[in-house]
């Protein structure tokens, strides 16, 4: 069964930058079925998503948060990386990786979560 | 963007009841809506893809209907479980979630 662990400091002062990292087990990234999404959920708010990497590199990601994210993928190690600059209070949620999946008749929908890390912007 | 719009925002319920929560796109979105359960300290959990397919190892009281921009989440025969918090999320145009509605087991 795949498996994903978000790791990362939990604490990132304003103006700085936040770095998480999503390992993936049980099973390869390398799959190009499959997005490699950042969701996150700011405390007292619902879910908003972030951002995704294909396996072969391509990105896409939320227009309010394009200008401060990077996603990137390393097959080598099977994991992918979040990295958003500049931060302030309003970056401190639970951020949760995941797996998309997709069908014609489905969308796409994310099947596999991590259980989420609590990241928190204060000085 | 896709506006999201859940209804209710929590609701009480008791076990063996049915409850359901309805979810709004501000514009269509055929049928390419997911419904995902929430539990504090756990991984969210996929209950239903393509607004009404079941994931594998969800539970039948779980359903899902609906297409172009209303759907509802229905569940049957409540159990402690249950009690979570519920997101609708459109795969139409990028992803966008509802705010999610949080479900208390009387």
């Amino acid at each position: 069964q795949l498996q994903l662990q978000e790791s990362g400091s939990g604490l990132v002062k304003p103006s700085e930058t936040l770095s998480l990292t999503c390992a993936v087990s049980g099973g390869s990234i390398n799959s190009g079925h499959y997005s490699w999404t950042w969701i996150r959920r700011p405390l007292g708010k619902g879910l908003e998503w972030i951002g995704l990497v294909y396996h072969d590199g391509n990105t896409y990601y939320d227009p309010s948060l394009r200008r401060r994210v990077t996603i990137s993928i390393d097959r080598s190690n099977n994991l992918f990386s979040l990295s958003l600059t500049s931060v302030t209070t309003a970056d401190t949620a639970v951020y949760f990786c995941a797996r998309g999946d997709y069908s014609n008749d489905s969308g796409w929908y994310f099947d596999l979560w991590g259980r989420g890390i609590l990241v928190t912007v204060s000085s | 963007d896709i506006q999201m719009t859940q209804s209710p925002s929590s609701l009480s319920a008791s076990v063996g009841d049915r409850v359901t929560i309805t979810c709004r796109a501000s514009q269509y979105i055929n049928s390419l809506l997911s419904w995902y359960q929430e539990k504090p300290g756990k991984a969210p959990n996929l209950l239903i893809y393509g607004a009404s397919t079941l994931q594998r190892g969800v539970p039948s009281r779980f359903s899902g209907s609906g297409s172009e921009t209303d759907f509802t989440l229905t569940i049957n025969n409540l159990q402690p479980e249950d009690s979570a918090t519920y997101y609708c999320q459109q795969g139409y145009s990028l992803y966008t979630f509802g705010q999610g509605t949080k479900l208390e087991i009387k």
